[in-house]
């Protein structure tokens, strides 16, 4: 079984300051990781996707994070925030390579930039 | 290419009804995941389909059910419907890869 941890469920932030969003998982099999966007009354966006290589990846809109195997974590950030980046951030795993898709899900990290 | 799309976007219906949802997926896509967000339990996968197929499921009651058309449009639904099944239902689509593209969502309120 899989499980997603964000430890924030909201962060507030000022405009142009840096941000990190937190998540950690657990799994006994080898995962994919996910992070999502949410804006409000829409459906989820993908940000970016960790498969396998670089630990280190870049996603959309500026933002990135870094797998950290070691500490099952998977971050998100970014150096320098909008606005417009308000919205809900999900985690996300699913199986490596099964064939099977389905997502677990954080519970999700309310980010409000303030100007 | 046209988005994943979902039908109807709002729905209201009372306690005991029965409620059908649609998904269309990306073209030329032939998986499609249904998802449930609430506030509570927040986002839960609850099947997939794949060439018609039922490939996985979560852990929901059997009043929910699913199929997929040959076309890879897809159809949710909900049996005897409870207060508790208010949610966004939210269907994604892929290839069969490891990327899922969300719809909007369907807005459903039991009352």
């Amino acid at each position: 079984a899989q499980s997603v941890t964000q430890l924030d469920s909201q962060v507030p932030v000022f405009e142009e300051a840096p941000v990190e969003l937190r998540c950690n998982y657990s799994s006994s099999v080898s995962v994919y990781l996910f992070w999502y966007v949410q804006y409000p009354n829409q459906g989820l966006q993908l940000l970016l996707k960790y498969l396998s290589g670089s630990t280190l990846v870049k996603g959309i809109n500026g933002f990135e994070a870094e797998f950290n195997k070691s500490q099952t974590s998977f971050h998100l950030r970014k150096p320098s925030v909008h606005i417009s980046d308000t919205a809900e951030y999900f985690c996300a795993v699913s199986d490596l390579g099964t064939g099977r898709r389905a997502l677990t899900f954080g519970s999700g990290t309310r980010l409000q930039v303030q100007p | 290419k046209a988005g994943v799309t979902q039908t109807p976007r709002y729905l209201i219906k009372t306690r005991g009804q029965q409620v059908t949802l649609s998904c269309s997926p990306i073209s030329g896509h032939r998986s499609v995941s249904w998802y449930q967000q609430t506030p509570g339990q927040g986002l839960q996968f609850l099947f997939e389909y794949f060439s018609e197929t039922q490939r996985n499921k979560g852990n929901f009651p059997g009043r929910f059910s699913g199929r997929q058309f040959s076309n890879s449009r897809s159809e949710m639904n909900v049996s005897t419907l409870e207060l508790g099944d208010s949610a966004l239902y939210l269907c994604a689509s892929s290839t069969g890869g490891d990327e899922q593209f969300f719809g909007p969502g369907t807005r459903l309120t039991v009352l």
